[in-house]
């Protein structure tokens, strides 16, 4: 079966540093991989997407990164401020039966 | 602002009783998901619907979970008889097929005691 795994650890950063967030997947490349911002008693958030003739995407602060070799996502925050604390998921979708397989998730704090 | 709406929010109930979830998707959306969220599995996909047709519900213990689309704006999840392992947040989204995303709802945080 198709899993997500995302480092089940905190990550504690500087504000202004950049943090990176790793996302790895199993067997056959998805068709793209999302990743969504969670807080605390609040449903997920879609950030970005990004699909798998793609190799980079970036909107604002963020940045993904998908190396089909490594099996492999990245997401990059730069320049962190406190705001962005807050859990981040990793989401796999299947071509064809547009299936969400959800990681665990990464809680990321950005300390002052 | 168009929003998923799930009722209701908090729920605690008494180990045996019948729980039902709802989930109003956004209007024009026509995939809906379910998905039960906790701190040792995460957010687990239970099942989803595309054009109101059921497509998967594979994660859900079939025994005593149901999921129903009884119109394009009302979702369902029930759970009969419920177990005290049931307790999770359990969230509902929606979005467009061949969509680049989905819109979660705010959760139902769900106890059975």
């Amino acid at each position: 079966s198709q899993k997500i795994e995302q480092n089940s650890e905190a990550l504690n950063i500087q504000e202004g540093k950049t943090a990176t967030l790793t996302c790895n997947y199993t067997n056959y490349s998805p068709a793209y991989l999302q990743w969504y911002r969670q807080d605390p008693g609040r449903g997920p958030v879609f950030l970005l997407l990004i699909r798998e003739n793609e190799k980079e995407k970036r909107k604002e602060r963020l940045k993904v990164t998908f190396d089909t070799t490594l099996k492999q996502s990245l997401f990059h925050i730069t320049a962190s401020q406190p705001a962005d604390s807050a859990t981040y998921l990793c989401a796999r979708v299947d071509a064809g039966t547009y299936k969400y397989i959800f990681g665990t998730g990464t809680r990321l704090k950005v300390l002052a | 602002d168009a929003r998923v709406t799930q009722t209701p929010r908090h729920k605690v109930t008494e180990m045996g009783q019948e729980v039902t979830m709802r989930c109003q998707p956004i209007l024009g959306h026509n995939t809906v998901f379910w998905y039960r969220q906790t701190m040792m599995q995460g957010l687990e996909l239970l099942a989803y619907f595309r054009n109101r047709a059921p497509l998967d519900d594979s994660g859900m213990p079939k025994d005593r979970f149901s999921a129903e689309m009884p119109d394009a704006t009302l979702a369902t999840l029930k759970i009969q008889p419920s177990e005290p392992r049931d307790s999770a947040v359990y969230f509902c989204a929606s979005g467009l097929i061949h969509g680049d995303t989905q819109y979660f709802g705010p959760g139902t945080r769900l106890t059975v005691l």
